[in-house]
């Protein structure tokens, strides 16, 4: 069946640097959505890419959609300690949207 | 915040008896869905609707059964706890997505801790 990896499963990082997480599905996508979910809460959508190649910003995330539609990045540039959580990719199946695994970002002072 | 409740919100149970999780939307989305999570493993599908008493086994459905009667309620079943099942479940719900094609984005509930001793 349809499967969604995401790597790297967790990221320590001092705040200030950069992270980066990536997402590879076993089939081509439609769309790809992202979302993050805060320590104890829920996951709270954050942006879904539907073109080849697009890329699209949120202040200080980047989210690019691969040229083949089976690949996607999320890049956070210089960390703060808001961005702490687990960032969760998804890709459309039939009537259901497939998660993968999430990367859980730490962010020290 | 989208309107979709989950209650109870904590459960403790012991093997072998049933437990049943509500899902409550306000937001009359056609599409509602059980997830549940685990360390290591993400969110995972358990079933899914795509309409009133039309509903889908998703990755994990084993030891699960769902209904859906109305629109605004879909209720999952656990017909015999086990300590397997110990997870948070978390309901979803989305409307069409803005492709065109179902589903669009997710709105999450506050999620239903379970614990089966």
């Amino acid at each position: 069946g349809q499967q969604v990896m995401q790597i790297p499963q967790y990221q320590h990082v001092q705040e200030g640097e950069d992270f980066t997480t990536y997402c590879n599905s076993s089939t081509t996508l439609s769309n790809i959505q992202w979302y993050k979910q805060r320590p104890g809460g829920h996951p709270v959508f954050l942006i879904q890419l539907v073109k080849s190649g697009e890329v699209k910003k949120q202040k200080r995330l980047t989210f690019q959609f691969g040229e083949a539609k089976k690949n996607s990045s999320l890049h956070i540039t210089a960390t703060q300690t808001t961005d702490v959580g687990t960032y969760f990719c998804a890709g459309p199946g039939t009537d259901k949207l497939i998660f993968g695994t999430g990367t859980r970002l730490q962010v020290f002072p | 915040d989208a309107g979709i409740t989950q209650s109870p919100r904590h459960k403790v149970t012991e093997t072998g008896t049933p437990v049943t999780l509500r899902c409550h939307q306000t937001e009359n989305h056609r599409y509602m869905y059980w997830y549940r999570q685990d360390p290591g493993h993400g969110l995972r599908l358990i079933h899914y609707s795509y309409g009133v008493k039309d509903t889908d086994k998703g990755e994990v459905s084993d030891g699960y059964s769902v209904s859906r009667s109305k629109t605004e309620d879909f209720l999952l079943t656990l017909e015999s706890a086990t300590s397997s099942q110990t997870s948070v479940y978390f309901c979803a719900i989305s409307g069409p997505s803005l492709s065109g094609g179902a589903p669009g984005e997710l709105f999450f509930g506050e999620g239903s801790r379970l614990t089966v001793l």
